[in-house]
Order: C-alpha cells, then sequence, then structure tokens
C-alpha cells in the first residue's frame, strides 16, 4: 500500500463548478501537506500549504487537512478552464529528512 | 527572479548510454532536491542536497545513479548505463533552506524528459 493515495482521475467537471479533490495517507507522523498544480509538460508549482489540521484559504482555493482521518482535501470554486491541470497532494513529516512524498496526482479538465 | 531551470529539456538515449542532467536553483537557495516522475505514478523522491553534501540518498534506485552539487549552487544527475526503466521525468526542485514547508517549500522546475530506447 502507498503511503500517499490519490484518485487519477480523470475529472471533468463544467466551468463554474465546485471542485473536491482527495489524498488519504498512512502516516501518522505527516504534519505538512502541500497541494501543486502541474500544466502538461511543466513543473509542478505550488498551490496552498497548511500544517496539522485545520482549513486554509487562498482565493478561490480552500485546503482542508482532518488528520484524525488521514485525508486532505482541495477545493475549487468557480472552477475555469485554466484550472484544468494534474493536482498533486504532497506531505512530510518533521522527522527524519525534508523529501515530500506526493501522490500520483489527479488530473483535472474544466470544460468551457 | 528566475526559477529552477534544468537542462536538458528533453534527452533521447541508447539503452547502455550514461547521460547527465543539469540543475540550477534558485539563487540563494541552499536545499535542492531530485525528483523522478513516471507515467502513472507520483513523484517519487531521489535525492536531497543540502550545500554540496547529500544528507539523504535513499531514493537512488540503484548505483547506477549518483548526483552532485558543486558550489552550493548546480547539481548534476548521472545514470551509468541507462536502461528501458530509466524512462521518465526527472524534476529539481530547490528551497530557501531545508525544512518542511512553508518558508522551506519545495520549487519545481520544468524536469527533464528522459527517453532510453
Amino acid at each position: 500500500q502507498k503511503e500517499v493515495e490519490q484518485d487519477p482521475g480523470p475529472l471533468s467537471v463544467p466551468e463554474g463548478a465546485i471542485v473536491s479533490l482527495n489524498c488519504t495517507y498512512s502516516n501518522s507522523a505527516f504534519q505538512y501537506f502541500m497541494w501543486y498544480r502541474q500544466y502538461s509538460r511543466k513543473g509542478p508549482e505550488l498551490l496552498m500549504y497548511t500544517y496539522s489540521s485545520g482549513n486554509k484559504e487562498d482565493g478561490r482555493f480552500t485546503a482542508q487537512v482532518d488528520k484524525s482521518s488521514k485525508y486532505i482535501s482541495l477545493f475549487i470554486r468557480d472552477s475555469q478552464p485554466s484550472d484544468s491541470a494534474t493536482y498533486l497532494c504532497a506531505m512530510s513529516s518533521t522527522s527524519g529528512t525534508y523529501k515530500y512524498i506526493f501522490g500520483t496526482g489527479t488530473r483535472l479538465k474544466v470544460l468551457a | 527572479g528566475a526559477g529552477v531551470s534544468q537542462s536538458p529539456s528533453n534527452k533521447v538515449t541508447e539503452k547502455g548510454k550514461d547521460v547527465e542532467l543539469r540543475c540550477d536553483p534558485i539563487s540563494g537557495h541552499t536545499a535542492l532536491y531530485w525528483y523522478r516522475q513516471s507515467l502513472g505514478q507520483g513523484l517519487e523522491f531521489l535525492i536531497y542536497f543540502q550545500g554540496n553534501s547529500a544528507p539523504d540518498k535513499s531514493g537512488l534506485p540503484s548505483d547506477r545513479f549518483s548526483a552532485e552539487r558543486t558550489g552550493g549552487s548546480v547539481s548534476t544527475l548521472t545514470i551509468q548505463r541507462t536502461q528501458q526503466e530509466d524512462s521518465a521525468v526527472y524534476l529539481c526542485a530547490s528551497s530557501p533552506r531545508p525544512g518542511f514547508g512553508g518558508q522551506e517549500t519545495q520549487y519545481f522546475g520544468p524536469g527533464t524528459r528522459l527517453l532510453v530506447l
């Protein structure tokens, strides 16, 4: 079993929809949770970063962490065609080194 | 300012040949990471540098893989005697200093797409 599980999609939604992207994980030592967006043939770019449990909002994006359920989510409001990309969750613990453990990514397509 | 740059952007090689992949981190970033992204797989950690030393090499898949960093800046990932299973996108990331998130978040380059025939 992978440490981080993420549905690969693809997920297709109409423009303006609310999108929910999720990851589950098994390592209770994870404390830092990131969401990256990756356009085709580009490197991942950081969208959101959260520490421990709770919510964080940035514009149309909201990240949620539920450590008790080992479940994290990214919500995109008023989705736009420009949001079409692969969304990767990443996480790290505070022990050991600083490597990130990534999900496989969810491919999102927002239809105009 | 300039982001992380990687070269070449694409590399096609024959099985058994050696390849070198280069990463130029963001200026002033002391931490540098290499990851590999294969089709249908998430990013797989390979190696982490702090300055010129590599405290964590645990992700290197075999002794055919090696990496170095010089002058606390440019890093080179070398794959010797390439195999077809080495075909992947090799991504480099840097952060201002080693850490777990926030100010230490990792910023990625565009990657090198390696195809081994």
